[in-house]
């Protein structure tokens, strides 16, 4: 099956400009994630949706990120402005369904953006 | 906050013998532990994980063991081989609604030849 695939790989932008990234789950996985994972660290759960509902978003910076998954398939996460801090990979990940989290999740390849 | 500690950086070891990857986790009520492996510019890739009501779990070089009383588990590797290096992240996760995965810090192993 195809994986979890992300867009763009890199992105470098300037503080205060916006920038989104593109996530697209396997193909009936009705879980997604973003995770943010800062250099030197382990990912953290930004976004969970359960088909295009959000289950948990308590760790999303709401003041400047978003996230929206239409459709309950293609999902785009966004932040405006971004600040020097956001820069991280941002990893998209999908699931089956909850109760196969034995598993694990899928991963994507990720999105490392560079704020300067 | 950090409730799942990979107290280790890095780790080396020589191809052929044991890796042992050590993590601590704080909160007594997560239900599943799991391991990932991540190269470069890769996302992270599902290892193997065990149940909080088991002790052990083995998948082909790969085994978990967890120690509940000590809030500890370790993934152990035999034989290590070279493209075992890569880095390891201890998760956890609560099931029950929001399933979100708690990750350490990951620990670098480097297998030599």
């Amino acid at each position: 099956e195809a994986g979890v695939a992300q867009s763009p790989r890199y992105k470098i932008i300037e503080k205060r400009q916006s920038v989104a990234f593109w996530c697209n789950p396997i193909s009936g996985h009705a879980t997604l994630y973003w995770y943010q994972q800062i250099l030197g660290q382990g990912p953290k759960l930004l976004i969970q949706f359960q088909n295009n509902g959000v289950v948990d978003d308590s760790q999303l910076p709401k003041d400047r990120f978003s996230a929206e998954r239409l459709k309950g398939v293609d999902s785009t996460l966004k932040i405006q402005p971004a600040k020097l801090e956001d820069s991280a990979v941002y990893l998209c990940a999908s699931s089956l369904d909850p109760g196969r989290l034995f598993y694990g999740y899928t991963f994507g390849s990720g999105t490392r953006l560079t704020v300067v | 906050d950090q409730q799942v500690k990979q107290n280790s950086p890095s780790l080396s070891v020589q191809e052929g013998r044991i890796s042992i990857l050590n993590c601590d986790y704080t909160n007594s009520m997560f239900d599943y532990f799991l391991w990932y492996k991540k190269y470069p510019a890769e996302g992270p890739t599902f290892l193997i994980s065990i149940s909080s009501i088991k002790d052990k779990n083995e998948d082909g070089r790969f085994t978990v063991f967890l120690n509940k009383s000590a809030k500890h588990l370790s993934l152990h590797i035999v034989p290590s081989q070279p493209g075992d290096s890569a880095v390891y992240f201890c998760a956890a996760l609560r099931g029950g609604g929001s399933e979100k995965l708690v990750f350490g810090k990951g620990t670098k192993l480097t297998v030599n030849p």
